[in-house]
């Protein structure tokens, strides 16, 4: 299976402090996508990173990519009450989409 | 627009019942997908379409039946479901290509419940 494991499963910060998160996939792919999730709805696209880049910036996201590894982490710095939530990785190898099976973050105020 | 809109939000069907879930963009995206989510579990693939043609179907159980009768509609119809179907089901849009597919964007989803 291609799915993608992350670690940690849960995590709790304090607002301000940063959150990383990592997932490891098995296969090639042609990228990988982070996506967060509020409880019970649908995923939001956060970040794109193709198989040929290392590290990827979006606002308070950085994301990077270790082919030889086959493993990606996302930090979120400076987290907000907000940022709580699921977040999951995405594999994209053609056609084929496979989340991994996620992190759960909470931000405490 | 970058909405991805389903329908309905909650169902509650028996088992013997037929229903549909829809879906619906307006971007302009060729490929579209269904997913099934269980509580506290990722998405998991169930079928893409890709210009309208059914390019992945996952295994899925002949009682889903996907249907895109154009570009911008996704349906999903169910048939003599069982219990275990109860899922949250995520349809989702992109740009689409015959290579790498690139950021999707989801519906807020259809939560299913099978009596």
């Amino acid at each position: 299976s291609q799915q993608g494991e992350e670690d940690p499963q849960a995590l709790s910060i304090q607002e301000g402090e940063n959150a990383t998160m990592n997932c490891s996939y098995k296969t090639s792919i042609n990228n990988l996508q982070w996506y967060r999730q509020n409880s019970g709805r649908g995923l939001v696209h956060l970040i794109l990173i193709r198989s040929n880049e290392r590290e990827k910036h979006s606002g308070r996201l950085r994301v990077t990519l270790d082919t030889s590894k086959k493993s990606s982490s996302l930090l979120i710095t400076a987290s907000r009450a907000a940022d709580t939530a699921s977040y999951f990785c995405a594999t994209v190898l053609y056609q084929k989409v496979t989340f991994g099976t996620g992190t759960k973050l909470q931000v405490i105020p | 627009d970058t909405e991805v809109t389903q329908t309905p939000k909650h169902l509650v069907m028996g088992m013997t019942n037929k229903k549909s879930l829809k879906c619906e963009q307006h971007m302009g995206h060729r490929a579209m997908y269904w997913y099934k989510q269980k509580a506290k579990k990722p998405p998991e693939l169930m079928f893409v379409y890709s210009y309208e043609k059914l390019s992945i179907n996952e295994s899925v159980p002949s009682r889903f039946s996907p249907e895109c009768p154009n570009s911008s509609l996704l349906n999903l119809h169910l048939h003599a479901l069982q219990p275990e179907d109860s899922a949250l089901y995520l349809c989702a849009s992109s740009q689409g290509s015959s290579g790498s597919f690139n950021t999707q964007y989801f519906g807020p989803g259809t939560r299913l419940t099978v009596l």
